[in-house]
């Protein structure tokens, strides 16, 4: 089936510093790959779309400065947390869909947990 | 606009017992329907999905759902629950043709009493 992983699994920084979340579609290529955010107890909010090759669409209120999203190829979507702050805390999950597949699904990553002290 | 319902944001049930979470749609589009179940700490699992054909759809873990178009529901069941299947699911629709943009539904919070 089709696996997707996220590297880190889990990562603690300072304020002020930058974090790169990794997002990698194993078995597949994956043309377009999705960042979500999620809070505890919560849903999953889109925070962005990514194409491979161009840039990627950010949902309303989501600040692309703030959130780099790099789709360099059809298996690596990267995720740049910058200047992350205590609010930046949550689980953000990516997913993928693959460039076989017609019929929308996506494949979702294990998640990251982001904590900003 | 799509959107998701799961009017149910909490379900206790007794192992053993039968279940059902709910889920409703709206969209004015056709669109594919998935159910996610998410463990602590980890990404989702998909359990099931509707595609197309046979409105009854049966996942992996002894769930099943139904497809009802007229009432825009996508209804999740299992005939006797574990305590394992104490979770958070998440019911998602995504519109065909379009994006590949999904739209989830707030979660339920299952929990499996002994």
């Amino acid at each position: 089936g089709a696996v997707v992983s996220q590297h880190p699994s889990r990562v603690i920084c300072k304020s002020g510093t930058s974090v790169k979340i990794e997002c990698r579609s194993l078995d597949f290529q994956a043309t377009t790959m999705f960042w979500y955010r999620q809070f505890p107890k919560k849903s999953l909010m889109l925070m962005a779309t990514s194409n491979e090759g161009s840039k990627a669409t950010y949902e309303q209120g989501v600040e692309k400065d703030k959130f780099l999203i790099n789709h360099a190829s059809l298996t690596l979507s990267t995720l740049t947390v910058t200047s992350a702050h205590p609010e930046d805390s949550s689980f953000y999950i990516c997913s993928a869909h693959s460039r076989d597949s017609l019929r929308g699904e996506q494949f979702f990553g294990p998640g990251t947990r982001l904590t900003v002290l | 606009a799509q959107s998701v319902t799961q009017l149910d944001s909490q379900v206790p049930v007794f192992e053993e017992a039968p279940v059902e979470l709910r889920c409703n749609y709206s969209s004015s589009v056709s669109v594919y329907l998935f159910w996610y179940v998410q463990y602590p700490n980890q990404g989702l699992q998909l359990l099931l999905k509707y595609l197309s054909g046979s409105t009854l759809v049966k996942g992996i873990n002894g769930f099943e759902a139904e497809f009802n178009k007229s009432q825009t529901s996508f209804h999740l069941r299992k005939p006797s629950v574990h305590i394992s299947d104490t979770a958070e699911y998440f019911c998602a629709v995504s519109v065909k043709d379009t994006g590949n943009q999904f739209y989830f539904g707030t979660g339920t919070s299952l929990t499996v009493i002994p």
